[in-house]
């Protein structure tokens, strides 16, 4: 089973406008993260937000927010106030347990901004 | 500028060849990771280092390999080249002396690898 579901190839927003980019995760585990990364045209992959398991607040950075529910396993982020630079794949990935640091990525969503 | 550098940038061989990439982790991370990044497969976790010592494997290969040097640059060795080998390489690092369970990894620009 995929342990990150990204149901979105592709989404469209109109700049200015807010956008949800959808993430559900799998795990048996009580401990575990949730990470975004962005990844523009140009191939780097630049991080974005954090959620830990046991944070009670959903995680805020900007314009990004980061949308927790645990009971349902999903960790949607938020872009407020979308700008053109905006405009990138974005991928939801976990970090799962205490004993692994590795990220397990979803297979992205290409968020196009228009003006 | 992520502080996490990769080099080289692009690589272009042949089939059956073997090539090494290479990855200096920012000032303090002690661990490397090395990630795949391909059309079929999506992001795919191949090997971490910590302080020299491998601590996770992923889906790595056995054609491929990895090692972390004293200086805690890091090299991934890709050999027998496949044309399926092709891919965007990440190199990513965390791990600072105040390293927490949500320290994100910070990723290199990446080795973009074609196999002919």
């Amino acid at each position: 089973a995929q342990k990150i579901t990204q149901t979105q190839p592709g989404m469209f927003v109109q700049e200015k406008e807010a956008v949800t980019l959808d993430c559900t995760y799998d795990t048996s585990d009580q401990s575990y993260g949730l990470f975004w990364y962005k990844q523009p045209s140009s191939g780097e992959m630049i991080f974005l937000i954090y959620q830990g398991s046991y944070d009670e607040q959903n995680a805020t950075e900007g314009r990004y927010s980061l949308n927790f529910q645990k009971a349902r396993k999903s960790a949607n982020l938020v872009i407020s106030a979308s700008q053109l630079g905006d405009s990138a794949m974005y991928f939801c990935a976990m970090r799962e347990g205490l004993n692994t640091d590795k990220l397990i990525f979803g297979t992205g969503t290409r968020l196009q901004v228009f003006p | 500028d992520s502080g996490v550098t990769q080099t080289p940038k692009h690589l272009i061989t042949a089939t059956g060849q073997r090539v090494t990439l290479r990855c200096s982790p920012r000032s303090g991370d002690l661990s490397v990771y090395w990630y795949q990044q391909s059309l079929d497969q999506g992001l795919q976790f191949l090997i971490q280092y910590y302080n020299g010592e491998e601590r996770a494997k992923g889906n790595i290969l056995e054609r491929f390999s990895a090692q972390q040097f004293p200086d805690l640059h890091s090299e991934l060795n890709l050999s027998s080249l496949e044309l399926g080998d092709s891919a965007l390489y990440f190199c990513a690092s965390s791990g600072g002396i105040s390293f927490t369970w949500g320290d994100e990894q910070f990723f290199g620009p990446g080795t973009r690898l074609t196999v002919l």
